[in-house]
């Protein structure tokens, strides 16, 4: 089965410094998105992406969050200056086609992110 | 999105058949019924997929009564590599592509 990559595994930071999360999609899906889940809580949704753009966005996707697709097989998530309640496991999905509810989304390992 | 209820947890034994309810009283006409499975450290992994009746795939079972105000989830001879979290999502397209987890029901097999 096609998998979604995500490096790396862990990322350790210091609290005020940028983080970049990496994040191959299977090749052919054109939809993105980022979901965290918080040690011992629900999985939450960050931020979905098609054409080159934001589709959605939940609360938590403030200004200190940013996603780009540099080229064409990379999709990244950056946090401009991290904050200690940043520390989660971030999720990277992708899926063929919108519509997430009725699409299959595939889910990458996740990034372990600890803001010291 | 149609709220959704399932057990907080489950115990089973290895070899045993596994179902897991989830409620879902105010689904709408165009949602979907969607199960996700989740290991620790790992993404959630698609399971199953239905709208009405009974979807069987090479992992589990979906069965969807009439009204389809519930679903249940049957996971056949489970094994302990079936130890995981699942969710049970409903939502159509007008969803928009939010996916929105709760808590899941923690299955736990035993030996």
């Amino acid at each position: 089965e096609p998998e979604v990559t995500q490096t790396p595994s862990h990322q350790v930071t210091q609290m005020g410094q940028e983080v970049i999360l990496r994040c191959v999609p299977i090749s052919n899906h054109l939809y993105f998105y980022w979901y965290r889940q918080i040690l011992g809580q629900k999985v939450e949704f960050l931020v979905s992406f098609y054409n080159n753009e934001i589709s959605e966005k939940s609360e938590i996707f403030d200004d200190q969050f940013s996603v780009e697709r540099p080229d064409g097989s990379n999709f990244t998530l950056k946090i401009r200056s991290t904050k200690l309640e940043d520390s989660a496991m971030y999720f990277c999905a992708s899926s063929g086609r919108q519509g997430a509810l009725s699409e299959k989304l595939f889910f990458g390992s996740g990034t372990q992110l600890s803001v010291l | 999105l149609a709220k959704t209820t399932q057990p907080i947890s489950m115990d089973s034994y290895e070899g045993q058949e596994v179902n897991i309810t989830c409620s879902h009283n105010n689904i709408a006409t165009n949602d979907y019924i969607t199960w996700y499975q989740q290991f620790p450290s790992q993404g959630p992994r698609f399971i199953i997929q239905g709208y009405k009746t009974k979807v069987t795939n090479e992992v589990a079972s979906l069965f969807i009564p009439a009204d389809r105000k519930s679903s249940t989830l049957s996971l056949p001879r489970v094994s302990l590599s079936d130890t995981a979290v699942y969710y049970c999502l409903v939502g159509g397209d007008n969803a928009g592509n939010m996916l929105t987890f709760g808590g899941g029901t923690r299955l736990m097999v035993k030996p």
